[in-house]
Formats: C-alpha cells, structure tokens, sequence
C-alpha cells in the first residue's frame, strides 16, 4: 500500500527564514509526486515531480525529488505571512492508470511577522 | 478559464439521508477525482473517474458511489448519511493521466 509520511507536522518560523519541508514515501509503482498549499479549502497545486535531481522552482519556493532514497523536499525563502498554510505532497502510484492521490497528514507553517 | 467548480459549497443534512455532490473539472479535463478530509483522516482517496469509467476506488464503503457524464462532469453520491460522513469533500481534476490535478473549493457536508 502506498504511504506518504510528512515531517515536521507543524512548524513556527519568523518571516525572513528559510524553510524546509520534508516528504518521505513508500510506493509500489511510482508515477509522480506533487506539492500543494492549502490555506482554507482547496489546495492549490505548487509542483509536480516525476524525475529525480530536477529541481522545480516558481519564485521562493522550489522542489526537487530522490527517487532513490524516496524522498522529496519543498523549500520555501525569505517566508512571508501569506506563506502560513498546510502544505501538502500527495502520491501518483500503484498501476492500471489510476490517478488517484495518496496523501499523508501535511506540515502546518505558521509564519511569525 | 474556469477552474472546478464544486456544488453546493454547503450542505447540511440530517442521518439516513442521502446526498448528491456535483464537479464539473477544468474545461478539456477528462479525470475527475474524489477526496474526503476530516480532521482526524485528512484528505482520503474516494474513487477517479476517466471518460465516463471508474477506474479505482479508495477504501469506503458501498454508500459511497459516484459517476461521470460524457461531458465530464461528476457526481458522488452518499446513502443512508452517518454522522461520520460529515467532512470536506473535494474533487481535482486532470487533463489525461499523470499530469497535474487540481482541486475545486470543496463542498462543506455536516450530518446532523
């Protein structure tokens, strides 16, 4: 069975630090990995990896994946209030063409002015 | 270009009940799928839809049901209502398989 473990589950900084986000996983048959903010309803996609040691960046924040160690990490620099959410980075696997994602219990950033 | 749209965003409904959720995804997406969160779960796959067929389901129970139209809308559909059904349900679209999904507002169910 699938398994997305997130850590830390929650997380305080001040703004202006620069933080990391760790997601491990276990899968059967990897297809890709996303990133997703969510802040009241619905998460809002960030990135979506598939291939190890391409980093992914949009602005501060910034995602690469290990394929081998089975792991990815999202970055976040220079942090702002509007960066406190849940973050989340849901799973792509099993077979047969199913897109259904796999997701662990998130990491809540709270960002300190 | 519209993004999924979700209704109703709220519902309330009393136990024994059932209920009825629509999505329509992204215009030319033609996955839909469907997600429930609580607190104490979080987000928990339901089951994805691709061109009107289901293709997998997540752990529910038979209550639990959905489908697609051929213009690839979705419904989910929830029988004899449990308190514990009360939750945010979501649903992502996509435009084919593995590319990236994303998600509508949410209908907001409390079971009373």
């Amino acid at each position: 069975e699938d398994k997305v473990v997130q850590s830390p589950l929650s997380l305080v900084v001040h703004e202006g630090d620069t933080v990391t986000l760790n997601c491990s996983y276990e899968v059967t048959n990897f297809r890709s990995l996303l990133w997703y903010k969510q802040e009241k309803k619905a998460p809002t996609f960030l990135f979506m990896l598939t291939s190890s040691g391409i980093e992914k960046k949009s602005g501060r924040l910034s995602s690469i994946l290990d394929k081998k160690e089975l792991f990815s990490i999202l970055n976040i620099t220079a942090t702002q209030t509007g960066d406190s959410a849940v973050y989340l980075c849901p799973l792509r696997g099993s077979g047969g063409g199913a897109d259904g994602l796999t997701f662990g219990k998130g990491t809540h950033l709270i960002i300190q002015p | 270009k519209a993004g999924v749209t979700q209704t109703p965003r709220y519902l309330i409904k009393t136990r024994g009940q059932q209920v009825t959720l629509s999505c329509s995804p992204i215009s030319g997406h033609r996955s839909v799928s469907w997600y429930q969160q609580t607190p104490g779960q979080g987000l928990q796959f339901l089951f994805e839809y691709f061109s009107e067929t289901q293709r997998n389901k997540g752990n529910f129970p038979g209550r639990f049901s959905g489908r697609q139209f051929s213009n690839s809308r979705s419904e989910m559909n929830v029988s004899t209502l449990e308190l514990g059904d009360s939750a945010l349900y979501l649903c992502a679209s996509s435009s084919a398989q593995n590319t990236e999904a994303f998600f509508g507002q949410g209908t907001r169910l409390t079971v009373v």
